[in-house]
Formats: C-alpha cells, structure tokens, sequence
C-alpha cells in the first residue's frame, strides 16, 4: 500500500486567500485524522471521522476551518479565509478500528 | 480525561550512550499505550505500542514495558545512534474512543558524533 497520501506537500498563500488540503487515506481504514503541528502549539487534532462521519471537530480553531470526507478514499481540510496564523504543518492520519494510526507526510502551509 | 506527560526536552547525548524518555499518563481502564517517532520533515511512524498491563513493547532496539501500578511507560534504547535522533511522541488510546490518540507533548533527542 502506497500509506496515506497528502497534497499537496507545500503551499503557500497570500492572507485572505482560500486553502485546500487534501488527504488519501489507506485502503480499508474507517477513521480519518487531521492533525496540526506548530512550535508554539505541538500537535493538536482538528478533527476526526469514522465510516466518512465528523465524530469530534472541537479541535477545529473557529470557523474559518472546515473538514469533508465525501467517500472513504478522500477528505479534504479547507481554510477560508486564511491567516498568517494559519501557518503550520497540517497531517493527515487513517487507522483501522481501534488499531494504531498511520501518518501522512504533511502538508507545509505558509500563509504570507 | 485521559492525559500523556512526557519528561520536558530537548535531550542531547552521545552515540553509543543510553537513552531514557520518561513517560506517564492518565486515564480510566486499560488504555493501549504508543510511542511515535517522528524524523526530522516526516510524519509520525509507529515505533512500539503495548496494549495490556507488563506488555512490552520493541523495535529497531528501543523498548517499553507498560507498567499498570505506576501509569507509565518510559522509552529505552541501550546505545543511542545518530540516526535516532528524532522527536519521540508518548500516546495512549482507549477501545471507547476508537482510534482517537492523546498524544504528550513529544521529546527531542539530538545524538551528537
């Protein structure tokens, strides 16, 4: 299996613009991540879905944020519109039932 | 609530010498407990997990004994490569909140030559 996959690797963006993130989850597995990572921060969880369904999104800063997962093989995490705060390392995770979680690369975003 | 508390970083040691990150949590029950790596530009990978009390868990010569009476689950390695040098993640999960992971607050481990 290729892993999760995440696009795209780097972004960068002018404040006020729209981000769209994107998030290919391993076959098979019912629970999708989205994960931030800052310095300041660490990792903080955004959100996260079972069987394509939000379960929790209290991790989700305000409501600039929002997170899909219209089928099982793609979820995407949108930002609009986008801040220099906004700027950090958002990872995308998938694991089957209770099983441990498998990590994306990453996706680096800038927001200038 | 469940909880993970890692021993403050970063920690910078020689090669060859012996690594321990401390580790404890709080939680109800029989959490499964994880250590995560993550590698400097990457994302966290598995490194060993234990799911029931005296488990031990191993890998790449890294090991950790999940220890009930003291809620803790310290991470070690005998001789310390400079290729382990990494952010390590303590994490616990629970079977109620499916795969939901309470991550600590990650330990940086720098080796030096």
């Amino acid at each position: 299996d290729a892993g999760v996959i995440q696009s795209p690797r780097h972004e960068v963006t002018e404040m006020g613009q729209e981000v769209t993130l994107r998030c290919k989850p391993i076959s098979g597995h019912d629970y999708l991540f989205w994960y931030r990572q800052t310095m300041m921060r660490g990792l903080e969880l955004l959100i996260y879905f079972n069987n394509n369904v939000p379960i929790d999104d209290s991790g989700m800063p305000e409501d600039r944020f929002s997170a899909k997962m219209p089928n099982a093989s793609f979820s995407t995490l949108k930002i609009q519109p986008s801040e220099p705060r906004d700027s950090a390392v958002y990872f995308c995770a998938s694991s089957f039932v209770s099983y441990e979680q498998y990590f994306g690369p990453g996706t680096r975003l800038t927001v200038t | 609530g469940n909880s993970v508390t890692q021993m403050e970083g970063p920690v910078t040691l020689s090669e060859e010498a012996f690594l321990t990150i401390n580790c404890t949590y709080t939680a109800t029950g029989y959490p499964s407990l994880f250590w995560y790596v993550q590698y400097p530009g990457e994302g966290l990978q598995l490194l060993l997990k234990a799911t029931k009390a005296d488990d031990k868990g191993s890998n790449k010569g890294f090991e950790a004994t999940y220890r009930k009476e003291t809620t803790s689950f310290h991470l070690e390695k005998g001789s310390v490569q400079v290729s382990d040098s990494a952010v390590y993640f303590c994490a616990l999960s629970r079977e109620t909140s499916g795969s939901r992971l309470t991550f600590g607050e990650g330990t940086q481990l720098t080796v030096n030559p």
